[in-house]
């Protein structure tokens, strides 16, 4: 069954601690992105990588870093320097001219 | 700089009564894509709406595009409780260093009541 894969569901982050969420997809897509929610709002763009080895900032980049070692994996580390990282985490992956397919997201809370 | 707009961003209705969601936006692009969210969960592909005049359904929803106007609406045909979630338009960016990418609109959070 082919699909996206967020991990973990939920996760806590105590001051200071850099957090790492996950994302693996088996759809075989060469795009991934990586989006943040907040209560009553929109998606915002946090990252995208197009291929391997290659990734750029989206919109609200600062505090947050990816790496895109393998196609089906673009994991995203939420680091000391996001203030404010309490949100809802949604990574996405598309190929060819399909709508960009979504995970089940990552909800992250600080301690 | 591309935004993208919705209106209304919350909508009680009753059921079985007919209205309509509107998605603006600020820049040429030629793809807009209808999402569909329910509380907590992820986002589920509604429409995919590629050029002008663009029209598609899928049971009590209709999307359309007006590429002119840089307008989409999402129609909603007699109501029923299940069509109760947040829906969100995005508008791929057509140029420049941002090409590619998707702006979401803020959503409309709809609730269907008896």
């Amino acid at each position: 069954d082919g699909g996206i894969t967020q991990s973990p569901k939920y996760l806590f982050r105590k001051e200071g601690q850099n957090v790492t969420l996950s994302c693996e997809q088996n759809l075989n897509h060469d795009a991934m992105y990586w989006y943040r929610q907040d209560p009553g709002q929109g998606l915002r763009l946090i990252y995208y990588s197009q291929i391997v080895n290659d990734f750029q900032k989206g919109d609200i980049a600062e505090g947050y870093s990816v790496s895109r070692e393998k196609k089906e994996s673009f994991p995203l580390t939420v680091t000391s320097a996001q203030k404010n990282p309490t949100a809802f985490y949604l990574c996405a992956s598309k190929g060819g001219s399909q709508p960009q397919h979504f995970g089940d997201g990552t909800r992250l809370s600080i301690l | 700089e591309l935004k993208v707009e919705q209106n209304p961003l919350f909508l009680s209705m009753q059921e079985g009564k007919n209205y309509t969601i509107y998605c603006n936006y600020s820049t040429t692009s030629d793809r807009l894509y209808w999402y569909r969210q329910d509380p907590g969960k992820s986002l589920e592909s509604l429409f995919v709406l590629l050029s002008n005049g663009a029209v598609k359904q899928e049971g009590r929803l209709m999307a359309s595009l007006d590429t002119k106007a840089r307008l989409s609406t999402l129609h909603i045909t007699a109501a029923v409780h299940d069509l109760s979630a947040t829906y969100f338009c995005a508008v791929v960016n057509a140029g420049g260093t941002s090409y590619g990418k998707l702006t979401f609109g803020q959503g409309t959070i709809l609730t269907v009541h008896p």
